[in-house]
């Protein structure tokens, strides 16, 4: 498969806590980001982390990367109703011109 | 509002039929990506291009085609549709001032649907 691998595929948590969720890749990047998917829509940018980072935080945001494992987190504080989306990973190889995208975690956030 | 623009968002046809979606990039992006996502699934990359010429294919088919134009739209032709065809169509576009294919970021439009009945 040309995916990286997501996980959980789906969570449900309560607002007001905190939602992780993790990406792992096949090879070396160049940077990892995340994605945000509303029901249908197009994909929203949140977060880039370059292959020489190790953590960067976007607001209620946090992500960590490492190569070693070749995996990230992403963190999210504080959910809100809002929050409930797909998040996506996507990652730029080195070897090749591609930015290929996870699976997908399914976050719903229960009021 | 991202400034990637697909047509038609939304497309009816039926198996055999050939159709072609559009894609106008954000003013200033040399890249464009075509990505396709089926039901409740994760986005398969197909194509990128970088200032008119191919840069990069995935798992396009053979039935599937794009290219991009010297004003850097883009057009994906899907043609011998089939049923399993059927997906959203998304188009992304990046590398606004710069040289380098990848640089980051990637804007997505609204998707295209297609139905394939």
């Amino acid at each position: 498969s040309q995916q990286g691998e997501e996980d959980p595929q789906a969570l449900s948590i309560q607002e007001g806590e905190n939602a992780t969720m993790n990406c792992s890749y096949k090879t070396s990047i160049n940077n990892l980001q995340w994605y945000r998917q509303n029901s249908g829509r197009g994909l929203v940018h949140l977060i880039l982390i370059r292959s020489n980072e190790r953590e960067k935080h976007s607001g209620r945001l946090r992500v960590t990367l490492d190569t070693s494992k070749k995996s990230s987190s992403l963190l999210i504080t504080a959910s809100r109703a809002a929050d409930t989306a797909s998040y996506f990973c996507a990652t730029d190889y080195s070897s090749a011109s591609k930015i290929i995208f996870g699976s997908g975690t399914r976050l719903s956030i229960r009021p | 509002d991202s400034g990637v623009t697909q047509t038609p968002k939304h497309l009816i046809t039926a198996t055999g039929q050939r159709v072609t979606l559009r894609c106008s990039p954000r003013s200033g992006d040399l890249s464009v990506y075509w990505y396709q996502q089926s039901l409740d699934q994760g986005l398969q990359f197909l194509i990128q291009y970088y200032n008119g010429e191919e840069r990069a294919k995935g798992n396009i088919l053979e039935r599937f085609s794009a290219q991009q134009f010297p004003d850097l739209h883009s057009e994906l032709n899907l043609s011998s549709l089939e049923l399993g065809d059927s997906a959203l169509y998304f188009c992304a576009s990046s590398g606004r001032g710069t040289f380098k294919p990848n640089t980051g970021e990637l804007f997505f439009g609204e998707g295209s649907r297609l139905t394939v009945l």
